[in-house]
């Protein structure tokens, strides 16, 4: 059973462009979960998504950051118009449907190392 | 909100010797979890062991245990015999209501040969 996959690894933009990044969740995973790292800092919670539904986007940015997650297909995070300041690394992080008082433990892709010259 | 703290930005620890790392966390809810997370140099994120909060006894995983006082919202987490293997930075998590992941801002472990 393959692990969260992300791609690209390493992703370099100019300003201005616009960034897609890619997250294939474990096999017969539902949910995803995206984190940003800057340099130096913790991981911080940007957006909880199930197949075609934004459970939680409370700490994605309001401007230029989007997310889906399609019926078929992977997970994507899309940035349009990137600034210097959106170079970090984006984690993906996938669990299985939430059973009734249990927790489901979050496997992490490799994540992506996004670059904005 | 939840806010989860880590104060020591780096630790060191002699080989074979044991470490604590400290953590503290702020949350109003009843049902949680916490864990500690290793990221090393290559960026990939290690779940290193789980405490659930209703669970009065710490968890233990081979080397790694932790230190959870409910009351205090401290969870800190004990390294014994340390191996080089080790040195990684350490990131404490909080997970409440809703399954997002609240990260501290990370401890750098470094192991001395």
């Amino acid at each position: 059973n393959a692990g969260v996959m992300q791609n690209p690894r390493h992703l370099v933009r100019r300003r201005g462009q616009e960034a897609r990044l890619r997250c294939s969740p474990m096999k017969g995973h539902s949910h995803v979960y995206w984190y940003r790292q800057l340099p130096e800092e913790g991981l911080k919670f940007m957006v909880y998504l199930q197949k075609e539904n934004i459970i939680d986007e409370s700490g994605m940015p309001k401007e230029r950051f989007s997310a889906e997650f399609p019926k078929e297909g992977p997970s994507i995070l899309r940035i349009q118009q990137v600034v210097r300041g959106d170079s970090a690394a984006y984690f993906c992080a996938s669990s299985p449907p939430t059973g009734p008082a249990t927790y489901n433990e979050q496997f992490f892709g490799p994540g992506t190392r996004l670059t904005v010259l | 909100a939840q806010t989860v703290t880590q104060s020591q930005p780096e630790m060191s620890v002699q080989e074979a010797e044991t470490v604590t790392l400290s953590c503290t966390y702020d949350t109003s809810e009843s049902d949680y979890y916490l864990f500690w997370y290793k990221q090393p140099p290559s960026r990939q994120m290690i779940l290193v062991i789980r405490q659930e909060a209703y669970k009065q006894q710490n968890a233990t995983e081979n080397r790694f245990s932790v230190n959870f006082q409910k009351a205090a919202k401290s969870f800190s987490l004990k390294i014994s015999d340390s191996q080089l293997g080790d040195a990684a930075m350490y990131f404490c998590a909080y997970s409440g209501q809703g399954g997002k992941l609240i990260f501290g801002q990370g401890t750098e472990l470094s192991v001395k040969p």
